[in-house]
């Protein structure tokens, strides 16, 4: 799987849009973005995945450049309870439930 | 619906003890995942279980060992254990041919 690069941490204001970027520049034409969370004392949350078309859900939103070598998550209106840890992740998906690769992730703090 | 559990919480051994963590999939569910994240960084895969047996493996040594039962259930043993055993063990559950993982609340070993 690829590597992802990701900036240590970010802040950003109760109500504001978070954008959080993500690096990959070695991604593989099968590979997928994926982006997941972790709130402290938890286990990972799955958040949104594409390939190359920018996806929406009721989470976040997901744009991924043409050339596919960045992405950015976006949450459009950040609340308290979406500060957290969250992780890119570059994967092949093979119908065969294929492992996860974390890198430390990117710090997200919501302030009031 | 539940979702995936495991057990214990937390648990606390000396060096060279075993260990048993134990874990229940998500409802319908048939693939287990294991995870050992270390404080501060990001989960690492031990390995995965589909049908009762192994079917890949992340870079730990045979210490590590797990089994899945018919009912999908997992266990996770690691004998010998070292202080740098020390760490949240995350199980994660997924279907087969659908492409997220669900993962649990994580048990907090700690190895003096």
């Amino acid at each position: 799987d690829a590597k992802t690069t990701q900036p240590t941490s970010m802040d950003c204001a109760e109500g504001r849009a978070a954008n959080l970027p993500c690096n990959h520049s070695t991604i593989s034409g099968n590979e997928y973005v994926y982006w997941y969370r972790q709130i402290h004392s938890q286990g990972p949350q799955y958040i949104i995945h594409g390939l190359k078309n920018n996806e929406t859900n009721e989470m976040a939103s997901l744009i991924i450049t043409e050339d596919r070598k960045s992405s950015t998550l976006i949450l459009p209106h950040a609340t308290l309870r979406d500060t957290a840890v969250y992780y890119c992740i570059v994967r092949v998906v093979a119908g065969a439930n294929s492992k996860l690769t974390f890198g430390k992730g990117i710090t997200l703090s919501v302030r009031p | 619906d539940a979702g995936v559990t495991q057990s214990p919480t937390h648990l606390i051994k000396t060096r060279g003890q075993q260990v048993t963590l134990r874990c229940s999939p998500k409802s319908g569910h048939d693939t287990v995942s294991w995870y050992q994240q270390a404080l501060g960084q990001g989960p690492q895969f031990i390995f995965q279980y589909y049908e009762e047996e192994e079917r890949q493996r992340g870079n730990f040594p045979d210490r590590f060992s797990g089994h899945q039962f018919p009912n999908y259930s997992s266990e996770l043993n690691v004998n010998a254990l070292w202080l740098g055993d020390s760490a949240l063990y995350l199980c994660a559950s997924s279907l087969t041919g659908l492409d997220e993982q669900f993962f649990g609340p994580g048990t907090r070993l700690t190895v003096l």
